[in-house]
């Protein structure tokens, strides 16, 4: 079975400033899928980004950016000019290209921005 | 367009009785996905269905929980009988497919605690 792992329980960035989430996974297959979802205090999950295994080229969306490592099986999330609208809880998910469509995911990050 | 709409939002219960949650996934979308979260043991996949069928219910932690999808915009996860340990946010989420890494879109989520 797939585990994902977030080594950070919580993190705090200055406002403005740039932050990197950590995710690792394990896994023996080589089609999948990795997301990360945000979980500000009002509970909505919101898709941040995704990563398929097979591009080797880095997602992007506007402040957010991947550094995705298949080797090392490395996914992590780096966002850019932070704002205090990101202060969240942050989850790296798996999701395997072959069996079935559920998602795996990681104990979460606590994201703090300090203005 | 409507996202998955979920209800209800909270729901406090005494031991012993009948809970009905319930979730109306995305149009269109032909997977759906029930989901717990808890401080000690976070996200977990509970049930999910594709094309109103269930294909993996191996979460579903006992039988006292069931889930069924009379049609393709419904969806209901019942606890009877309700336990306080049951006490949790549940999260019905649906997505299209699986090619290309449908990212699942979640509800707001329901709000569960059993006195």
């Amino acid at each position: 079975a797939q585990t994902v792992t977030q080594s950070q329980p919580e993190m705090s960035v200055q406002e403005a400033e740039t932050v990197t989430l950590s995710c690792t996974y394990d896994t023996s297959e080589s089609d999948y899928y990795l997301f990360w979802y945000k979980q500000p205090p009002s509970r909505q999950m919101i898709l941040v980004i995704r990563q398929e295994a097979y591009k080797q080229q880095n997602a992007t969306e506007n402040r957010f950016s991947v550094n995705f490592q298949k080797a090392a099986k490395s996914f992590s999330l780096k966002i850019s000019d932070s704002q205090l609208g990101d202060a969240a809880m942050y989850f790296c998910a798996y999701r395997s290209g072959n069996a079935g469509n559920m998602l795996t995911f990681g104990g979460g990050t606590r994201l703090m921005v300090k203005p | 367009d409507a996202g998955v709409i979920q209800s209800p939002r909270h729901e406090v219960t005494e031991m012993g009785q009948e809970v009905t949650l319930r979730c109306k996934p995305i149009s269109g979308h032909d997977y759906l996905f029930w989901y717990r979260q808890t401080m000690m043991r976070g996200l977990e996949l509970l049930i999910y269905f594709n094309n109103n069928v269930p294909i993996d219910d191996s979460g579903m932690p006992e039988d006292r929980f069931s889930a069924k999808m009379p049609n393709a915009s419904f969806s209901t996860l019942k606890i009877q009988p309700s336990e306080p340990r049951d006490s949790a946010v549940y999260f019905c989420a649906s997505s299209l497919g699986t090619g290309k890494g449908q990212p699942q879109h979640f509800g707001d989520g329901t709000r569960l605690s059993i006195l």
